[in-house]
């Protein structure tokens, strides 16, 4: 149990297109989820807390303008990266939560953004 | 909030040798500490993970240990494997929140 995934895995675009990003949940449902990036050879940086039915928690440093998050249901939570530059390039992992268990997070496969 | 520190960031052990690592935190309020494997390109596998409330956890060649005095616990995996190497990060949160990662560690087992 606790399956999560993400589409597309991988996604080459041009610079100032914008890309969709989804999670879902498989077989549990998620009130929370959680979008994280990952750079090469870094850790995972937390960007957002997205709560169903709310609006996200960004972290600092991220712009919510340009990483919009859309949690409209209880199995399926989006990122959107607007105006996609190549420095947005990078590993992006959802992750979600149960309700079960406020503490252990369930991680996607992750999502390969590059951007010429 | 939440602020994790992770040593070594790069360690290289013969096959058979132990490997420790560790990592602090700094919000006295979180109470979750899992550790996680990765490899290049997938998502973090969960290894092993402890709750404030013990002091050490052990599931066969993995232990971790927690001194929640100190703020700090650490991964312990004896006789390594080849199989072992890879890039392992330390988290720590509470109920609710996200987890926050250390900056890893990356394990290198020679044969």
């Amino acid at each position: 149990g606790a399956v999560v995934s993400q589409h597309p895995s991988r996604v080459i675009c041009k610079s100032g297109t914008s890309v969709k990003i989804e999670c879902r949940s498989l077989d549990f449902q998620a009130t929370t989820m959680f979008w994280y990036r990952q750079f090469p050879k870094q850790s995972l940086m937390l960007m957002a807390t997205s709560n169903e039915g709310s609006k996200a928690t960004y972290e600092q440093g991220v712009e919510k303008d340009k990483f919009l998050i859309n949690h409209a249901s209880l199995t399926l939570s989006t990122l959107t990266v607007t105006s996609a530059h190549p420095e947005d390039s990078s590993f992006y992992i959802c992750s979600a939560r149960t309700g079960r268990s406020q503490e252990t997070q369930y991680f996607g496969p992750g999502t390969r953004l590059l951007v010429l | 909030g939440e602020n994790v520190e992770q040593h070594p960031s790069t360690l290289s052990v013969q096959e058979g040798d132990s490997a420790v690592i560790k990592c602090t935190y700094s919000d006295s309020a979180s109470n979750y500490f899992p550790w996680y494997k990765q490899e290049l390109g997938k998502r973090p596998q969960l290894i092993i993970d402890i709750r404030s409330n013990v002091g050490e956890k052990k599931d066969q060649r993995i232990a971790v240990t927690l001194n929640k005095t100190a703020k700090h616990f650490s991964l312990h995996i004896t006789e390594t494997q080849p199989e072992d190497s890879a890039v392992y990060f330390c988290a720590a949160n509470q109920a609710g929140t996200a987890l926050i990662f250390g900056k890893g560690t990356t394990l290198s087992v020679s044969s």
